[in-house]
């Protein structure tokens, strides 16, 4: 039973390039969130994402998108690359019910993104 | 607002018993997580505290004070492959059933020979 999977492990890329970032939850999980960790730095929450639609949103511009697919996977798009985009990109998954409340949350093994 | 403190940095010797303090003000509190991240990896689950007290695992133990806003993190018989970033983080639960993880920035503990 696979974990959480992201996909690529690194990327590179330009400013003001595009980027997509791709989760897979584990299985039997429904609920994705996304969290950006710079160097130095905890974790930030980016959002949370249910049903397909986003529930929860941090403090992240516009400029940061997401989606999920009926089989609860996930990408986070990014947009207009700057360089303090450069950042280690986590994702968790869970299952929304109520035992949920105390589930532990388990993150996948990133994707470190570097802007050029 | 919603605040997650822990020290910056800590350093012990190989063997000894370390502990992690770490002090929250969030809203919706739903529980608190520790983890540990190595370098360049994601960080990996280490314990999860929802009511007062103390949950012992092995080497690692986590205590809460939900009153206090406190927890910590105790780490006995230190070995050098503990050395690594120690992350708190705080469950905060909204009503329409959403939550985020809180995190502190994070201590980075060094275990000297």
């Amino acid at each position: 039973d696979a974990g959480v999977t992201q996909s690529p492990t690194h990327l590179i890329k330009t400013r003001g390039q595009q980027v997509t970032l791709r989760c897979s939850p584990k299985s039997g999980h429904d609920t994705v969130s996304w969290y950006q960790q710079a160097l130095g730095q905890g974790p930030q929450f980016i959002f949370q994402y249910y049903e397909e639609e986003e529930r929860q949103r941090g403090n992240f511009p516009d400029r940061f998108s997401g989606h999920q697919f009926p089989n609860y996977s996930s990408e986070l798009n990014v947009n207009a690359l700057l360089l303090g985009d450069s950042a280690l990109y986590l994702c968790a998954s869970s299952h929304q019910a109520r035992e949920a409340a105390r589930e532990k949350l388990f993150f996948g093994s990133g994707t470190q993104l570097s802007v050029l | 607002g919603q605040n997650i403190d822990q020290p910056t940095e800590m350093t012990a010797t190989e063997g000894a018993i370390v502990q992690i303090n770490c002090t929250y003000q969030t809203s919706g509190f739903n529980g608190l997580f520790w983890y540990q991240q190595h370098a360049g990896e994601a960080p990996t689950f280490l314990s999860y505290n929802v009511l007062d007290g103390l949950e012992e695992k092995g080497r690692f133990s986590s205590f809460l004070s939900r009153s206090k806003g406190y927890s910590y993190l105790l780490l006995k018989e230190l070995q050098m492959k503990d050395s690594a970033s120690y992350l708190c983080a705080v469950r905060s639960w909204r009503m329409d059933s959403s939550y985020k993880l809180i995190f502190g920035s994070g201590t980075r503990l060094l275990v000297r020979p």
